[in-house]
């Protein structure tokens, strides 16, 4: 099983700021990660996948980058609701699809 | 737009089953582009992706390997819907499940349901 890494665990940043997730990922999953958010109380939303191609209605803010082992998600400026819970997610190894185990972006 | 409607119990005896069924508006179960999935998310488990059912030509399963032996998950298209089956449930079971859309990642999620393994 793949085993994906988020650092760092909690990451504090002033509004209007910029956030620099990272996520590797135990070997090669080629381009084939994905980003969450989540908020408390809800479901987890796609962000990115493809590892760099935002899913439908997510802002030009969120951008991700990355290929085999390394990837990152970035927020460019950070607003309000952006605070939450960010998870990444490969599925290069298929059927078995694994998730990291977090970061959150938290107000500082 | 596509929407997923998630029913079933939040008390589970120890032992017994755990089932929960996932209505889906929007698109069909038996879409030949698409997969629906359940996952669940625990504190001690994080986000963890259990099995999905699709059509392609055929029904199809995948599940994971840490549930294998106790997962049933079967598309009803009757009622546009696919349910989840886990037996001999335990209290590591318990966790928020959540159905959703997507061969690979994750596009439209359930609202999820809090199942608590207790007696």
């Amino acid at each position: 099983e793949i085993v994906m890494t988020q650092s760092p665990a909690t990451l504090s940043v002033s509004p209007g700021e910029r956030a620099t997730l990272s996520c590797r990922a135990s070997q090669s999953v080629g381009g084939n990660l994905a980003w969450y958010q989540q908020k408390p109380g809800q479901a987890p939303r796609l962000l990115i996948y493809g590892a760099s191609t935002r899913a439908t209605g997510i802002p030009a803010s969120f951008s991700g980058s990355g290929s085999g082992t390394e990837f990152t998600l970035t927020i460019s400026s950070l607003k309000s609701e952006d605070f939450a819970v960010y998870y990444c997610q490969q599925y290069s190894d298929w059927p078995t699809l694994t998730f990291g185990g977090g970061t959150k972006v938290e107000i500082k | 737009q596509v929407e997923l409607q998630q029913s079933g119990p939040g008390l589970v005896k120890p032992s017994q089953a755990l089932s929960l069924t996932c209505a889906i508006s929007g698109d069909s179960v038996s879409s030949d582009s698409a997969a629906w999935n359940w996952i669940r998310q625990s504190p001690s488990r994080g986000l963890e992706w259990l099995g999905r059912t699709y059509y392609r030509s055929q029904w199809y399963n995948d599940y994971a390997v840490s549930v294998k032996s106790r997962i049933t998950i079967n598309p009803d298209t009757s009622k546009n819907q696919f349910s989840l089956q886990l037996n001999s449930v335990t209290p590591e079971d318990t966790a928020v499940y959540y159905c959703s859309r997507g061969r690979w990642w994750f596009d439209h999620w359930g609202q999820g349901t809090l199942v608590t393994v207790s007696s």
